[in-house]
């Protein structure tokens, strides 16, 4: 079975700071991982995603994510925050076993000026 | 090229009634997935279509239902409401199926209030 832990469900930065989002997945298989953005009252938008080759992957806004297998994680980091990243982030794991996606309960972002 | 439509975005039901949501995927899109997000429960996989067939089920009751037309439009159908199906309800469609990695387009959703 395929898992997904977001760790902090709530993250508060200063903007012009790093921004960390933590994100360990469990699978059976090498997984396919996922990083999306959800702004309010709007759907999910896919930020990046890691499939196979290199694991340090660039996504969309500044945000990149690093792909480590030995640890499990797909954590995802942006150098300088802006205000406009605030936002609920969502990790997720696709394994082709499953069939399906599982998403991570998400982290609140807030930038503070 | 148009994204995923859900209509409605916004309904109010009473509880026991029943509610049919839509969704258009992307064009040339064959898998479509719904969710259901709520802020204690997360996101919460319902089920899977690809090519009209039912290919995954999460862990709702039966009171859940789906379907996928030739076209690949789908609608969810939820029957006998309760208060604590109350929620956003996410479409996603994907090239092909969700496991393989395929990236999910989400549409707006749509929020269902139960009183």
């Amino acid at each position: 079975a395929q898992s997904v832990t977001q760790l902090g469900s709530h993250v508060s930065v200063s903007e012009g700071a790093l921004v960390l989002l933590r994100c360990n997945y469990s699978s059976s298989v090498p997984p396919y991982l996922f990083w999306y953005v959800q702004y309010p009252n709007q759907g999910l938008q896919l930020l990046l995603k890691y499939t196979t080759g290199a694991t340090l992957v660039k996504g969309i806004n500044g945000f990149e994510a690093e792909f480590k297998k030995s640890e499990t994680s797909f954590h995802l980091t942006k150098p300088s925050a802006h205000m406009s990243d605030a936002a609920e982030y969502f990790c997720a794991v696709s394994d082709p076993n499953a069939g399906k996606s599982t998403f991570g309960d998400g982290t609140t972002l807030t930038v503070k000026p | 090229k148009a994204g995923v439509t859900q209509t409605p975005r916004y309904l109010i039901k009473t509880r026991g009634q029943q509610v049919t949501l839509s969704c258009s995927p992307i064009s040339g899109h064959r898998s479509v997935s719904w969710y259901q997000q709520t802020p204690g429960q997360g996101l919460q996989f319902l089920f899977e279509y690809f090519s009209e067939t039912q290919r995954n089920k999460g862990n709702f009751p039966g009171r859940f239902s789906g379907r996928q037309f030739s076209n690949s439009r789908s609608e969810m159908n939820v029957s006998t409401l309760e208060l604590g199906d109350s929620a956003l309800y996410l479409c996603a469609s994907s090239l092909l199926s969700q496991g393989a990695g395929n990236t999910i387009y989400f549409g707006e959703g749509s929020w269902l209030t139960v009183v």
